[in-house]
């Protein structure tokens, strides 16, 4: 079975201040799929990274970076300079594939409540 | 170009009484999915379609959950009879391909209280 652990639960920094949030998985599959959402206070999921299995390399987008390292299962996301804005709860989420008929399994991690205090 | 579309936004309904969300998928996508998000349970995936065919109910709750797509372009989630316990928001997501490997776009969700 897949699962997902966002072990830090709330998170408060100071505007400006870098922060990194964990996410460590566990899968059986070789083939997967590595995501991060973010849910703001208004309530809507909005898709951040998409990563596969087969590729390790480190993404920066802006403000945002992304870690994943196979050898430690994990996918770690980082925002440099925080900002008020960034104050979210942010998911992680593990997708494989299981069974010939299409059907896959899409874990979401507990979450990851982070507050940018100005 | 318009995002996933879910009505209504907010449900409140006494226990026993049907309830009836909707949801409008991104044009061209051809995967959509139901969320619920609990305190307690966080997200959890109800159901998901793939050109309209069910692939995969396993995550709904029991037999007083359905889920229809009767065309592309539009799905349902009917709980009946309601129970208080059912109160959380509902996400209805889509994505293109088969969604395995696809980022989902969400829609805004409908918060369901059972009283």
């Amino acid at each position: 079975a897949q699962k997902v652990t966002q072990a830090q639960t709330e998170i408060s920094v100071v505007e400006k201040e870098d922060v990194t949030l964990d996410c460590v998985y566990e899968t059986r599959d070789t083939t997967y799929y590595l995501f991060w959402y973010k849910q703001p206070p208004s309530g809507e999921l909005v898709f951040l990274i998409r990563r596969n299995s087969f590729d390790e390399q480190n993404e920066i987008s802006g403000r945002y970076s992304w870690n994943f390292q196979k050898s430690t299962s994990s996918f770690n996301f980082t925002i440099t300079a925080s900002q008020v804005v960034d104050s979210a709860v942010y998911f992680c989420a593990l997708s494989e594939a299981y069974s010939g008929a299409g059907s896959y399994q899409l874990t979401f991690g507990k979450g990851t409540k982070l507050s940018v205090i100005p | 170009d318009a995002g996933v579309i879910q009505s209504p936004r907010h449900e409140v309904t006494e226990m026993g009484q049907e309830v009836t969300l909707r949801c409008k998928p991104i044009s061209g996508h051809n995967s959509l999915f139901w969320y619920r998000q609990t305190m307690m349970r966080g997200l959890e995936l109800l159901i998901y379609f793939n050109n309209n065919v069910p692939i995969d109910d396993s995550g709904m709750p029991e037999d007083r959950f359905s889920a229809k797509m009767p065309n592309a372009s539009f799905s349902t989630l009917k709980i009946q009879p309601s129970e208080p316990r059912d109160s959380a928001v509902y996400f209805c997501a889509s994505s293109t391909g088969t969604g395995y490997s696809y980022e989902q776009y969400f829609g805004p969700g409908t918060r369901l209280t059972v009283t």
